[in-house]
């Protein structure tokens, strides 16, 4: 267990639609990341918080959006959703935003879209 | 820009044989951490081994080390006495530069045959 908790497991939903993705980081860590997994494909970075603020941002559409609240927990909102978004969505948290340290995966978010 | 790249799509071991996965990566970074991640068919990240570019020495974790060539941006894990749980995609992965982001490879899918 990585501590990091991923919630829901999996979601699906129709195109067109909105979800929200929520992480919740292992304890004392500060910075959250966001990636996705297409099917048979590599984990995309999509956007990095550390404390409240972004620090980093990757192949993320517009039409997705995230932040990291007070008590450090993130949200990924997805929205008009397509065919495409379909993917295994991985959160991952670690100590600091810059000192090289390990990011510990949460079990990820199985979104359908149909 | 940094990338990484995995250049074995799959590759098959019969148990209790080693095989050894290869990555290469590229960046203008001095210091900066390498990883493989394992991803079983559970779909959890689950960190195998790391390096740091300033360590000479290779990394090792019980049946698992890596061949790190810095002046190559070669960084291999080779896995000895395979079992059948060590069946899984294997991703290698960087972190360095501004930020704590990982970028990942497009990986490796390691059968081990009975």
């Amino acid at each position: 267990d990585s501590g990091v908790t991923q919630t829901p497991k999996h979601l699906i939903t129709a195109t067109g639609q909105r979800v929200t993705l929520r992480c919740s980081p292992r304890s004392g860590d500060l910075s959250v990341y966001w990636y996705q997994q297409s099917l048979d494909q590599g984990l995309q970075f999509l956007i990095q918080y550390y404390n409240g603020e972004e620090r980093a941002k990757g192949n993320i559409l517009e039409r997705f959006s995230a932040q990291q609240f007070p008590d450090l927990h993130s949200e990924l909102n997805l929205s008009s959703l397509e065919l495409g978004d379909s993917a295994l969505y991985f959160c991952a948290s670690s100590v600091e935003g810059w000192e090289y340290s390990p990011l510990h995966f949460g079990n990820g978010t199985r979104l359908t879209v149909t | 820009a940094q990338t990484v790249t995995q250049s074995q799509p799959e590759m098959s071991v019969q148990e209790a044989e080693t095989v050894t996965l290869s990555c290469t990566y590229d960046t203008s970074e001095s210091n900066y951490y390498l990883f493989w991640y394992k991803q079983p068919p559970s779909r959890q990240m689950i960190l195998v081994i790391r390096q740091e570019a300033y360590k000479q020495q290779n990394a090792t974790e019980n049946r698992f080390s890596v061949n790190f060539q810095k002046a190559a941006k070669s960084f291999s894990l080779k896995i000895s006495d395979s079992q059948l749980g060590d069946t899984a995609m294997y991703f290698c992965a960087f972190q360095g530069g501004a930020t704590n982001k990982l970028i990942f490879g497009t990986g490796t899918l390691l059968a081990v045959q009975p």
